[in-house]
């Protein structure tokens, strides 16, 4: 599996375009870029998942590079209610019964 | 919107007991999943399902976990006897065959405390 690094915690104002990076050296050709979301005592919920380039959904976007040794979670314009901890995993999804290795995420503070 | 859900939402036992988690899957989903995470850590994987029988499970899972799925819809954890260590929150997870993009559906959570 490859070891993902990203910042323990970030802070953000209201309204301000927060970009949390991840690194990801040794990925594999085969392994793909997901992100999830966990608000407190709650359970994670994905994001988005990529594999090269860009991708973009209604919530945010993601950039890996063409070498894709890291990859860049785009949040527009954030609010309250995106205070969160997200994760970045890598690994080769099947399609099957494929387990996620969570590692300990960044904490976004967002504030007024 | 489906969505995984858990019950109960809290679960209080004392050491020694045995304890069952409970879970409703997405319907149409095929690939179902426990994991866990202690208070302030990481969410952990504990185990995964298909076709009825285990496909996976981490250390974490020993002899005294199992998993079953009794029904169509439910999807259980058991713990046979409950240690002050097996104090966290427990997620299911489910996850669909067919999907173009691959993503675990997470529950609630049901936290288990063991005192």
């Amino acid at each position: 599996l490859a070891k993902t690094t990203q910042p323990i915690s970030m802070d953000s104002y209201e309204g301000q375009e927060v970009n949390i990076t991840c690194s990801h050296n040794n990925i594999a050709t085969n392994d793909y870029i997901t992100w999830y979301q966990q608000f407190p005592s709650q359970g994670p919920r994905f994001i988005i998942q990529g594999y090269k380039t860009k991708v973009t959904n209604e919530v945010a976007s993601l950039f890996i590079p063409a070498d894709r040794k890291s990859s860049t979670l785009s949040l527009p314009r954030v609010s309250l209610s995106d205070t969160a901890v997200y994760y970045c995993l890598v690994g080769a999804y099947t399609g099957t019964a494929s387990k996620l290795t969570f590692g300990t995420g960044t904490r976004l503070q967002v504030t007024l | 919107e489906p969505e995984v859900t858990q019950t109960p939402s809290h679960q209080v036992t004392q050491m020694g007991q045995e304890v069952i988690l409970r879970c409703v899957p997405i319907s149409n989903h095929l690939y179902f999943y426990w994991y866990r995470q202690i208070l302030g850590q990481k969410v952990e994987f504990l185990v995964s399902f298909y076709n009825n029988e285990i496909s996976e499970k981490s250390e974490i899972f020993d002899d005294q976990f199992s998993v079953e799925r009794p029904d169509g819809s439910n999807f259980t954890l058991k713990i046979r006897s409950t240690k002050l260590e097996d104090s966290a929150m427990y997620f299911c997870a489910s996850s669909s065959r067919l999907a173009e993009i691959y993503e675990q559906y997470f529950g609630p959570g049901t936290r288990l405390t063991v005192t």
